[in-house]
Formats: C-alpha cells, structure tokens, sequence
C-alpha cells in the first residue's frame, strides 16, 4: 500500500526566506506526484503536477523536483512571503488499474512577517 | 468560468439523518472523486468515478453511497450507517485518474 509522508507537520520560517518542504513515498511505480495549497477551511489550490518521467516542474516562485528512485519530492519555495502561509500537501497517483491520488498529512507553514 | 462547485457549505445532520451533499463540474472531466478530511489525518478518499454509470469504492467507503447519472454531476450521500460523519468534505474531478486534479471548496458536515 502507498504511504505519503511530508516531515515536519509544521514549519515557521521569516520572511523573506528559501525553504523546502520534503514528501516521501513507499511505492516508486508512480504515475504523477501532484503538490497542493489548502487555507484554512478551504479546498485545496493545485500548485504543481509532475509526470512520472519528469524530474521537475516550476511556476513562478515554485519548483518542485521529483526522485522517483528514491521515493523522494521536494517543493522549493523562493523568498517566502506571508500570504505564503497555508497547509502544503503532497499527494501521488500509483500506477495500476486503480489508481488513484494518495494525500501526505501535509505540512503547515507560517511566515512571519 | 470553469470549475466545481460543492453545497451546500455547512451543513448540520441530526442523529439517524441521511444527508446528500452536491458536487457539480462544467470542466468536462470524465473522472470525479469524493474525500473526507479529519484534522490530523489527511484526506481519505470515500468513493470515486471513471465514467457516467460508474463508480468504485475508496478506502473508506461504509456508511456512504454515491451516484454517477450524469457526468457534471457526482453526489455524496452520507447515511445513518456512518457513525462518525462529522468532517470536512472535498469532491474533485480531472480528466483521468493520471492528470491534475481539481478541488471544490468543500462541505463542513456536522452532527448536532
């Protein structure tokens, strides 16, 4: 079974800041590794959609970069502002007849002004 | 503008209560999915669809029911048989199971 795990639950970085969020997989047979934004009490906003035979994908201040060897993605985030507070989920479609999109917990970031 | 709509956005079930939340798409996805999210555990998928007329169930399926009569339109149904069914609800659709996915703004479900 395909697990999705984003460590840490929750980051606090300054503004003005370059962070990383981490998302790692168990299962490397991955169609697609997709990053999304959640508000709170919101849906969720699609950030970045990675191909299984892509190693990377970038909008704007965004670039997320996929290791499927590894079980690995990361999602940059350049000069960090606080509108870029939000709930960061990582999520993978596996690859099979029922394949279907498995969230991590995601991880809450705050930037403080 | 193209998107999905959920309602309605609150919604209060009584004890024994089945309740319907609505999810409609004009993005022309053939896909829909229904997710439940609880705080500290991510989102769990209830049950999905490929095409019209056809649904399979997630992982967390019991105590839910679900029809699929019309492409824009998937709607949940949350029975009595659901024990816990206060949440956060999400439906999403895309144009197959491999591409970007788009989220609705969701239904908070509680019991009262």
């Amino acid at each position: 079974k395909q697990e999705v795990t984003q460590i840490p639950a929750a980051l606090s970085v300054p503004e003005g800041e370059n962070l990383v969020l981490n998302c790692s997989f168990t299962d490397s047979a991955i169609y697609n590794l997709q990053w999304f934004r959640q508000d709170p009490g919101k849906g969720l906003t699609s950030l970045l959609l990675i191909q299984s035979s892509q190693r990377e994908q970038t909008s704007g201040r965004l670039n997320a970069s996929l290791d499927k060897s590894s079980g690995r993605s990361t999602l940059y985030i350049a000069a960090s502002q606080p509108g870029d507070s939000a709930t960061y989920l990582c999520a993978v479609v596996i690859t099979g007849a029922n394949s279907k999109l498995t969230f991590g917990k995601g991880i809450t970031l705050s930037v403080r002004p | 503008d193209g998107g999905i709509t959920q309602s309605p956005k609150y919604l209060f079930r009584k004890e024994g209560q089945n309740v319907t939340l609505s999810c409609e798409q004009n993005l022309n996805h053939d896909a829909m999915y229904w997710y439940r999210q609880d705080p500290g555990q991510g989102l769990r998928l209830i049950y999905y669809s490929q095409i019209v007329n056809d649904f399979q169930k997630g992982d967390i399926a019991e105590g839910y029911s679900v029809s699929r009569e019309k492409k824009e339109s998937f709607p949940l149904t949350v029975t009595s048989a659901q024990k816990n069914p206060t949440a956060f609800y999400l439906c999403a659709s895309s144009i197959s199971r491999d591409d970007d996915y788009t989220f609705g703004s969701g239904t908070r479900l509680t019991v009262v």
